[in-house]
């Protein structure tokens, strides 16, 4: 079981340039998520899905976009990288919702924008 | 605003020794709680979580205390081994929403 999966694991972006992550996870889970983890900040919510074809904005959704054609996969969008947006992101996904439960994370993809 | 905090950014140990990890929280709304903890270069584990409706609770190696008269939150690690070594985090939500505020995260290193 490979959980969830996250590509690619390091990128480097010029300022103005997009790109896409890709976060899948072979759990059947209904509940996915992606978040920032920024140094002194913790992790922040950025979007969640709960479920295929849904999409709900976080606590820091500006210059992001997501996608969830596919139960299994969860992508996030930039459109026009900022430096403000490198960062180390995470998607996540659960079996329950509404807060309560484990959630399961990947192993993070680190973004710089210059 | 709202937010999860740590008392302590870091916390060093003796193998072997009980660690405890504390976190303060502001939104009294707030009735789950959970624990991550996160090794170098990895994403966050989850720990253990806790109901407002309970003051303690067991895991193996690990008890979360909750404290809702003045609203901090412990983790209590047994036995800390080398393993232990990581960030750990503190996450509040309200039941039936989606969004989890995490804490700034406490570093333990556990001492050979």
């Amino acid at each position: 079981n490979a959980g969830v999966t996250q590509t690619p694991k390091f990128r480097v972006l010029k300022t103005g340039q997009s790109m896409t992550l890709l976060c899948a996870q072979d759990m059947n889970h209904e509940y996915m998520y992606w978040y920032r983890q920024d140094p002194g900040m913790g992790l922040r919510l950025i979007h969640y899905s709960v479920g295929e074809g849904t999409t709900a904005k976080g606590e820091v959704p500006d210059g992001y976009n997501v996608s969830r054609l596919k139960k299994q996969n969860f992508l996030l969008g930039l459109e026009s990288a900022a430096p403000s947006q490198t960062s180390v992101y995470f998607c996540a996904s659960s079996l329950s919702g509404g807060g309560t439960g484990e959630l399961f994370f990947g192993e993070g993809s680190r973004l710089t924008v210059l | 605003g709202e937010s999860v905090g740590l008392h302590l950014p870091t916390l060093s140990v003796q193998e072997g020794d009980n660690s405890i990890i504390n976190c303060a929280y502001s939104n009294s709304a707030s009735d789950y709680f959970i624990w991550y903890k996160q090794e170098s270069g990895k994403g966050p584990q989850f720990i253990i979580d806790i109901r407002s409706n309970m003051d303690k609770r067991q895991g193996q190696r690990v008890t979360v205390l909750l404290n809702k008269t003045v609203k901090h939150l412990s983790l209590q690690i047994a036995a800390t081994q080398p393993g232990d070594s990581a960030v750990y985090f503190c996450a509040e939500t309200r039941l039936g929403n989606y969004k989890l505020t995490f804490g700034k995260g406490t570093l333990l290193t556990v001492n050979p």
